[in-house]
């Protein structure tokens, strides 16, 4: 069974743009979620989706957004960019999302803003 | 809300020596926890979760966990390393009442020297 796949895996933007990163889970699996990874701050939570409905957000500003399709396949999307925004964004997905169950990540995309 | 606590930012172990990588976490409200490992230029991979049951958890590629709710910890295990346990690790948590989300700690270093 494939893995989590997350396109594009490397990716450099200027301030003030806005990207959308894709986030493929594994088959059968319906929930996915978002974090940030940076030197900084750690890992940081961004979302959670199910069924295409947003189930829980972390904090962080309206910039960051993302959505999931009626195929489980999951974007995000960060308007505006800042150079704080560098990071590696994480996707995981589980089969339902439940607390307990067994995330599964991929390898990330890894943003620069210059 | 939640916390986790790696008290080790990096842990230096010569090869075939145990280790031991200290995650202490603090909630007011019951949590699930967990150990990932991340290598470099990849995701996460699930170690081990404690769900409930017994305290002491064995994990993959021979790591093992004990859960102790006195202390508030969940410290993670192995008696003997090989060179290619040198990776990222972070204790994680989430409650139990279906936020979503994974907590992590900021993670430890662990360099297994030859």
């Amino acid at each position: 069974k494939a893995g989590v796949t997350q396109t594009p895996r490397y990716l450099i933007k200027t301030r003030g743009q806005q990207v959308t990163l894709s986030c493929s889970p594994i088959s059968g699996h319906r929930s996915v979620s978002w974090y940030q990874q940076t030197p900084g701050q750690g890992l940081q939570f961004l979302f959670e989706y199910f069924s295409e409905t947003q189930r829980n957000k972390g904090n962080f500003p309206g910039r960051f957004s993302g959505r999931q399709f009626s195929n489980s396949r999951s974007e995000m999307n960060v308007s505006t960019l800042e150079l704080g925004d560098s990071a590696l964004y994480l996707c995981a997905s589980s089969v339902n999302g439940g607390t307990g169950a067994e995330q599964f990540f991929g390898p990330g995309t890894r943003l620069t803003v210059l | 809300a939640q916390s986790v606590t790696q008290l080790d930012s990096q842990v230096p172990v010569f090869e075939e020596a145990p280790v031991e990588l200290r995650c202490n976490y603090s909630s007011s409200v019951s949590v699930y926890l967990f150990w990932y490992v991340q290598y470099p230029n990849q995701g996460l991979q699930l170690l081990l979760k404690y769900l409930s049951g017994s305290t002491l958890v064995k994990g993959i590629n021979g790591f093992e966990a004990e859960f102790n709710k006195s202390q508030t910890s969940f410290h993670l295990r192995k008696p003997s390393v090989h060179i290619s346990d040198t990776a990222e690790y972070f204790c994680a948590v989430s409650d139990t009442g279906g936020s979503y989300k994974l907590i992590f700690g900021s993670g430890t270093r662990l360099l297994v020297r030859p």
